[in-house]
C-alpha cells in the first residue's frame, strides 16, 4: 500500500513568491494533516481536514498561508507571498477515521531567498 | 496546554550499548503517548505508541516505552542499538483520540548517534 504522497520534496524560491505543496494521503484515510518543522524542532500542526472540512486551523497563518482539500482526498497548501521566516519542512500526514496513527509523507524542504 | 520535553538534544552511544531516550508531558490528564523517528529526508515513522493498560509498551525494531504516571515521563529505551538506529527521535502527545486525536504536541527531538 502506498504511503503519503507529497511533492515537491524541495522548493527553492525568491521572497515574495507564491509557493504551493501538494499532498496526496492513504487512500481511504479521511482525516488529513499539515504541519511544519522549522530546523531543530518538532512538527507543530497548521491545519486539520476531517474529509473536505478545516476542523482545526488555529495555527494557521491566514493572512498568507492558504489550504484546500478538494472532494477529501488530495490536499494543496498555499504561501502567498512566501518570506524568509517560511524556509522550513512542510509535513502532510493521514490517518483513518476514528483511529489514531497518524501516517506521514516525506515533507516538501522549502528554502525561501 | 500539553507540552513535551525531550532534554536531551543530542545522544551518542557505541554500536550494541543500551539506549534510553527521555521524554517528560504537562498534561493534566492520562495523555496518549507516541514515539516517532525520522530518519534524513524521510517522514515520521510511528516506533509506539501508549493509550491505556500495561505500563511498559513494545514497539517496532526492538524499542520499547514505559509510561510512569508519577514521573509524568515516557522514555524510550532499546537494550542493544544498531548503526541504523541513529536517526531523529520524537516524543509527542495528544488528549484526545479517535476522529478527533487531532492535535499532536511534539518535543523538540533528540538526535541519535552511533559509533561503531
Amino acid at each position: 500500500e502506498a504511503g503519503v504522497v507529497q511533492s515537491p520534496r524541495y522548493k527553492i524560491i525568491e521572497k515574495k513568491q507564491p509557493v504551493a505543496f501538494w499532498c496526496n494521503p492513504i487512500s481511504g484515510h479521511n482525516t488529513l494533516y499539515w504541519y511544519l518543522q522549522n530546523l531543530g524542532q518538532g512538527p507543530e500542526l497548521l491545519i486539520r481536514y476531517e474529509n473536505e472540512e478545516a476542523v482545526d486551523d488555529s495555527q494557521l497563518p491566514k493572512d498568507r498561508f492558504s489550504a484546500e482539500r478538494l472532494k477529501g482526498v488530495d490536499s494543496t497548501l498555499k504561501i502567498q507571498p512566501a518570506e524568509l521566516g517560511d524556509s522550513a519542512v512542510y509535513l502532510c500526514a493521514s490517518s483513518l477515521e476514528y483511529t489514531d496513527t497518524q501516517y506521514f509523507g516525506p515533507g516538501t524542504r522549502l528554502t525561501v531567498l | 496546554a500539553q507540552s513535551v520535553t525531550q532534554p536531551d538534544i543530542h545522544i551518542t552511544v557505541s554500536e550494541g550499548a543500551s539506549l534510553e531516550l527521555r521524554c517528560n508531558y504537562s498534561y493534566g490528564a492520562t495523555p496518549y503517548l507516541f514515539w516517532y523517528v525520522q530518519s534524513p529526508g524521510q517522514g515520521l515513522q510511528l516506533l509506539l505508541k501508549y493509550f491505556s493498560g500495561d505500563t511498559l509498551v513494545q514497539g517496532i525494531k526492538g524499542f520499547e516505552a514505559e509510561f510512569k504516571r508519577s514521573q509524568s515521563s515516557f522514555n524510550l529505551r532499546k537494550p542493544s542499538v544498531h548503526w541504523s538506529d541513529a536517526a531523529e527521535y520524537f516524543c509527542a502527545v495528544a488528549r484526545d483520540r479517535g476522529s478527533t486525536l487531532g492535535r499532536l504536541y511534539f518535543g523538540r527531538g533528540t538526535q541519535l548517534t552511533v559509533w561503531p
